[in-house]
């Protein structure tokens, strides 16, 4: 149980087109869902929390109007990036947390990696 | 805030030989401690979690982990590695209240036959 599907798993785009990534928690409902943001070699950063029908709170230094986050339903969050440039290129991951999560509502998700040329 | 402090940046460890990965965590109460793995490209994988009781946790895998309080430490250990456990692993911390997590950097850890 607990599975987190992550889509697309690779994308590129041109510079000052937009993406959107979608999380889905497949078999329990996500109240809650975390957006992070992974360099290469380095550690996650969280970007935001989202929860279902409400606006994402976003952490410090993050763009809310770059990175748009959706969190519509109860299994789908999205995260759109926005007029992409390179220096948006990275990895980014997706953990969902449900009401009742054994996992204290880390699964995460498999993870996109994003190239803007 | 808080933080975690993974000390070893890249490890490499004999195939068969035992493995300890640091993690001190910087926490004003008991903390929610994990260990996760992550292989290239790919999302994270929880290999064990603490957050009361037995301060000696089992996880998947064969890992093992510590929760020392008075060191604010939760070292992962693994008697003998296995080729496949060359990964990427990171340490993470929770407050009990909210569910943000905070990273370490993460330790490399290679595995050479």
């Amino acid at each position: 149980g607990a599975v987190v599907s992550q889509h697309p798993s690779r994308v590129i785009c041109k510079s000052g087109t937009s993406v959107k990534i979608e999380c889905r928690s497949l078999d329990f409902q996500a109240t809650t869902m975390f957006w992070y943001r992974q360099f290469p070699k380095q550690s996650l950063m969280l970007m935001a929390t989202s929860n279902e029908g409400s606006k994402a709170t976003y952490e410090q230094g993050v763009e809310k109007d770059k990175f748009l986050i959706n969190h519509a339903s109860l299994t789908l969050s999205t995260l759109t990036v926005t007029s992409a440039h390179p220096e948006d290129s990275s990895f980014y991951i997706c953990s969902a947390r449900g009401q009742v999560d054994p996992n204290y509502g880390y699964t995460f998700g498999s993870g996109t990696r994003l190239t803007v040329v | 805030a808080q933080s975690v402090t993974q000390p070893d940046i890249h490890i490499t460890v004999s195939e068969g030989a035992s493995l300890e990965l640091r993690c001190n965590y910087s926490y004003g109460a008991t903390p929610y401690l994990f260990w996760y793995v992550q292989s290239p490209g790919q999302g994270l994988q929880l290999l064990l979690k603490y957050f009361s009781g037995d301060t000696l946790v089992q996880g998947i895998k064969g890992f093992e982990a510590e929760f020392k309080r008075s060191q604010s430490s939760f070292n992962l250990r693994k008697p003998s590695v296995h080729w496949s456990d060359a990964a990427e692993y990171f340490c993470a911390v929770g407050p009990s209240n909210d569910y943000k997590l905070s990273f370490g950097a993460g330790t490399t850890v290679t595995v050479r036959a």
